[in-house]
């Protein structure tokens, strides 16, 4: 199963570029990445999602080195409402296939302040 | 409306009492997913559907019943409740097991 590490949480400032870095060290051949963001007492929400290299939409980028047992979600110029939980979410099919598994990191805080 | 609702959006109930939590999505997405999330956690899979009558376990099934009978409707029954399921409750839908999961507004649970 892969195991997915995440800071806990992060500041920044309005304007600046933001980088989150999630571990996935066990992460399976057929295991994609995603990610979400969560605000207070609301369900977690897609930002973007990739296998490996980049992907970029018109929110976020999301790079996957060529180990793929790390990711990092980029967040351009932030803004006061980026303030969230950001989550990373490993999954793909299983063998056979059956499905497989997916598991959220723990979550990071990110708050942005003016 | 279209979309993905829960209910109740609150419930506090007593260990040993059975609780539903009721889930419907109105796009006709075959996967609905149920998880828990608790402080130092994150989000945890319960249980999973991939259609009508077919379920599977995931991460933390244990004290949880699931059932689909009908595409739209998948509830969550607690059959006996305990302190250690308190939580909040979050189902979810997608097109397919990868595919962008959309999230209910979530039903926070406390058992006394």
């Amino acid at each position: 199963l892969a195991k997915t590490t995440q800071p806990i949480s992060m500041d920044s400032y309005e304007g600046q570029e933001v980088n989150i870095t999630c571990s996935h060290n066990n992460i399976a051949t057929n295991d994609y990445i995603t990610w979400y963001q969560q605000f207070p007492s609301q369900g977690p929400r897609f930002i973007i999602q990739g296998y490996k290299t980049k992907v970029t939409n018109e929110v976020a980028s999301l790079f996957i080195p060529a180990d793929r047992k790390s990711s990092t979600l980029s967040l351009p110029r932030v803004s006061l409402s980026d303030t969230a939980v950001y989550y990373c979410l490993v999954g793909g099919p299983g063998d056979g296939g059956s499905q497989g598994n997916l598991i959220f990191g723990k979550g990071t805080k990110l708050s942005v302040k003016p | 409306d279209a979309g993905i609702t829960q209910s109740p959006r609150y419930k506090i109930t007593e260990t040993g009492r059975q609780v539903t939590l009721m889930c419907h999505q109105t796009w006709s997405h075959s996967y609905m997913f149920w998880y828990r999330q608790d402080l130092g956690h994150g989000l945890r899979l319960i249980y999973y559907s991939a259609a009508a009558d077919i379920t599977d376990k995931g991460e933390v099934p244990d004290g949880y019943v699931v059932s689909r009978s009908k595409t739209e409707n998948f509830p969550l029954t607690l059959e006996s409740a305990t302190r250690s399921q308190t939580s909040v409750y979050f189902c979810a839908s997608s097109v397919s097991w990868l595919d962008e999961q959309f999230f209910g507004p979530g039903t926070r649970l406390t058992v006394l």
